[in-house]
């Protein structure tokens, strides 16, 4: 059991460049979410997903795009990078339902644009 | 809309001591939950504590321990017997019950210092 997990760790871009950050979890949940974490200021979610095939925005999403084909994975991509958009991503994961509300978060990916 | 306060940006406290972590928050609803997380250098989320807001007691992990104050929307976080494994970033979040989203809302943050 993997748990949530991230690739690429790190990554530079320059700034228009396009990439597709990577989330997937093995542990059959319904939600899933990314944040992004800047200094003083905490995490903020970019994109959240209750299920396959059905995706909303969060706090951020200007500049970001996510698509949820399968239950495991929720890419989120950046069509025109900015150097607004470095940042810490974090996606996490948690089975819906009051009762079962913990969030497993992934590694993070620490993303430059130059 | 919900919003968390973590009014202390950074903390320190001597092995062995105990520290508080303060966390406000607004909110109109009456169903929600309270989460303390911590990030240590590795950056990695860790779940350290949770309290549902419809619970009177206050909730206990170990050494770690919170006071929650429903009326005054309050949430603090105690570490005892502090370890210097516990310096770390330490966020206070909220998420909104019902069971519609698992959004959390995150204040910004509390760098904790553990010295030897």
């Amino acid at each position: 059991n993997a748990g949530v997990t991230q690739t690429p760790k790190f990554q530079v871009l320059k700034t228009g460049q396009s990439m597709t950050l990577q989330c997937a979890q093995d542990m059959n949940h319904e939600y899933m979410s990314w944040y992004r974490q800047d200094p003083g200021m905490g995490l903020r979610l970019i994109h959240y997903s209750v299920g396959a095939g059905i995706t909303d925005q969060g706090e951020v999403p200007n500049g970001y795009n996510v698509s949820r084909s399968t239950t495991e994975d929720f890419p989120l991509r950046l069509l025109s990078a900015a150097p607004s958009q470095t940042s810490v991503y974090f996606c996490a994961s948690a089975l819906m339902g009051a009762s079962t509300d913990t969030q497993y978060f992934g590694p993070g990916t620490r993303l430059t644009v130059l | 809309a919900q919003t968390v306060t973590q009014s202390q940006p950074e903390m320190s406290v001597q092995e062995a001591e105990t520290v508080t972590l303060s966390c406000t928050y607004d909110t109109s609803e009456s169903d929600y939950y309270l989460f303390w997380y911590k990030q240590p250098p590795s950056r990695q989320m860790i779940l350290v504590i949770r309290q549902e807001a419809y619970k009177q007691q206050n909730a206990t992990e170990n050494r770690f321990s919170v006071n929650f104050q429903k009326a005054a929307k309050s949430f603090s976080l105690k570490i005892s017997d502090s370890q210097l494994g516990d310096a770390a970033m330490y966020f206070c979040a909220y998420r909104s019950g019902g069971g519609a989203t698992n959004k959390l809302i995150f204040g910004t943050g509390t760098l904790l210092a553990v010295q030897p």
